[in-house]
């Protein structure tokens, strides 16, 4: 089972530039979420998708678009990066329900230099 | 919006001793709360989970956690460290979405 896969695992980026971070899972789940995770931050919400169609904002989502394209891939998109943003991503999927366990993928390490 | 607060950045144990990391939360109505476990340069693993069927869950890896509504924790145990549980834990709280403590680092010493 594939779970949570996310693209890329790695990658440098110059101040200014632009990419998007791909993640689709495989479990059917209505809800997928967005991270990042700091040194002594925990992790923090940038945008979820509670169902296909739908998004909001998480605590950091300034710098930050997203897409959900269909109900399995969930787009996060740094339109012009900055330093503040190196960061390590991760994304997550739950089914709906409070009580439900999110899976994480193996996380995207970002630099911007 | 619910929160969580984890105790202490980083814990350090002898192998064999009590592991004890301690998250305290912040919620208007009784909670759903988790203990996720991540190893260097892996995403998050789910530890256990607590959804108002019992105060005392057992885990994965011989952890467990207690929910005590009166001092509003969810505290992790594990009775006896083993070298493969240096890692770092976060706990989480979940409503419409999942919430995260700042995280506690286990180092384990032989």
């Amino acid at each position: 089972n594939a779970g949570v896969t996310q693209t890329p695992k790695f990658q440098v980026l110059k101040t200014g530039q632009s990419m998007t971070l791909q993640c689709a899972q495989d479990m059917n789940h209505n809800s997928m979420y967005w991270y990042r995770q700091d040194p002594g931050m925990g992790l923090r919400l940038i945008y979820y998708s509670a169902s296909e169609g739908t998004t909001d904002k998480g605590e950091v989502p300034n710098g930050y678009n997203v897409s959900r394209l269909n109900k399995r891939e969930f787009s996060l998109r740094l339109e012009s990066a900055a330093p503040s943003q190196t960061s390590v991503y991760f994304c997550a999927s739950s089914e709906v329900g409070s009580g439900t366990e999110a899976f994480f993928g193996q996380g995207t390490r970002l630099t911007v230099v | 919006a619910q929160s969580v607060t984890q105790l202490g950045s980083h814990v350090s144990v002898s192998e064999g001793a009590l592991v004890l990391l301690r998250c305290n939360y912040s919620s208007s109505v009784p909670p759903y709360l988790f203990w996720y476990v991540q190893y260097p340069n892996q995403g998050l693993q789910l530890l256990l989970k607590y959804t108002s069927a019992a105060t005392l869950v057992k885990g994965i890896n011989g952890f467990e956690a207690e929910f005590k509504k009166s001092e509003t924790s969810f505290h992790l145990t594990k009775p006896s460290a083993h070298m493969s549980d240096a890692a770092e834990y976060f706990c989480a709280v979940s409503d419409y979405k999942l919430s995260f403590g700042a995280g506690t680092t286990v180092t384990v010493r032989a």
